[in-house]
């Protein structure tokens, strides 16, 4: 079974351009998860996704973000215009909801480097 | 607000010594647990998880992991580290299989 996987794996963009970033979950996951990990700080929640529906977007930072999931399948994570501290690590999970309990765990992807200089 | 503490930023051990990685949660509902760990180079792993049940988990690797409802606790330990530990270690809760929420992190270096 493949994994989550995230596109591309490093970003180098300069400030005020934007960037894409891409995530496959894992087949048959309604849960699509953002995260992002700012260099040495904690990883943080930006957003969740069941299905193509945003269930909890309280962590995105601010509306140069931007996250769809067209058709509930991948998942595109937008960044317009970046700026220099948009830096840092951007992860995607995927979880699959389970007899109605909610106890999932979620599978994490490689995720993507992002630098903006 | 949900919130994650772990006690270390950095731990540094040498080969064959005991591990113990704090981690303490802010939330009162019912939570599932975890830690993760990151090597060099790779991405994010499950090492354990709590949903219920037995308190002491045991995960892969050797890990184990006790939860302490009262104390809001749930510390990762191994008996006998190896080099190959080295990581990053991540104590995690999620609120019944949404949203998780992560903590700082431990950088761990094992030597040999």
């Amino acid at each position: 079974e493949a994994g989550v996987t995230q596109f591309p794996s490093h970003s180098v963009i300069e400030k005020g351009q934007t960037v894409t970033l891409r995530c496959d979950p894992i087949s048959g996951h309604d849960n699509l998860y953002w995260y992002r990990r700012v260099m040495g700080k904690e990883i943080k929640f930006l957003l969740h996704f069941v299905k193509e529906s945003k269930q909890d977007e309280s962590g995105m930072p601010n509306n140069r973000f931007l996250a769809e999931r067209t058709g509930g399948t991948y998942s595109t994570l937008k960044v317009q215009p970046a700026e220099l501290e948009d830096s840092g690590v951007y992860f995607c999970a995927s979880s699959q909801k389970k007899g109605g309990t909610g106890d999932t765990e979620a599978f994490f992807g490689q995720g993507t480097r992002l630098t903006v200089v | 607000a949900q919130s994650v503490s772990q006690h270390n930023h950095h731990v540094i051990l040498s080969e064959a010594a005991s591990l113990e990685l704090g981690c303490n949660y802010s939330y009162g509902g019912t939570v599932n647990l975890f830690w993760y760990v990151q090597y060099p180079g790779q991405h994010l792993q499950l090492l354990l998880k709590y949903f219920s049940g037995d308190p002491l988990v045991k995960g892969i690797k050797g890990f184990e992991a006790e939860f302490i409802k009262s104390k809001f606790s749930f510390n990762l330990r191994k008996p006998s580290v190896q080099w190959s530990d080295t990581a990053e270690y991540f104590c995690a809760v999620s609120n019944r299989g949404f949203k998780t929420i992560f903590g700082a992190g431990t950088r761990l270096f094992v030597k040999a």
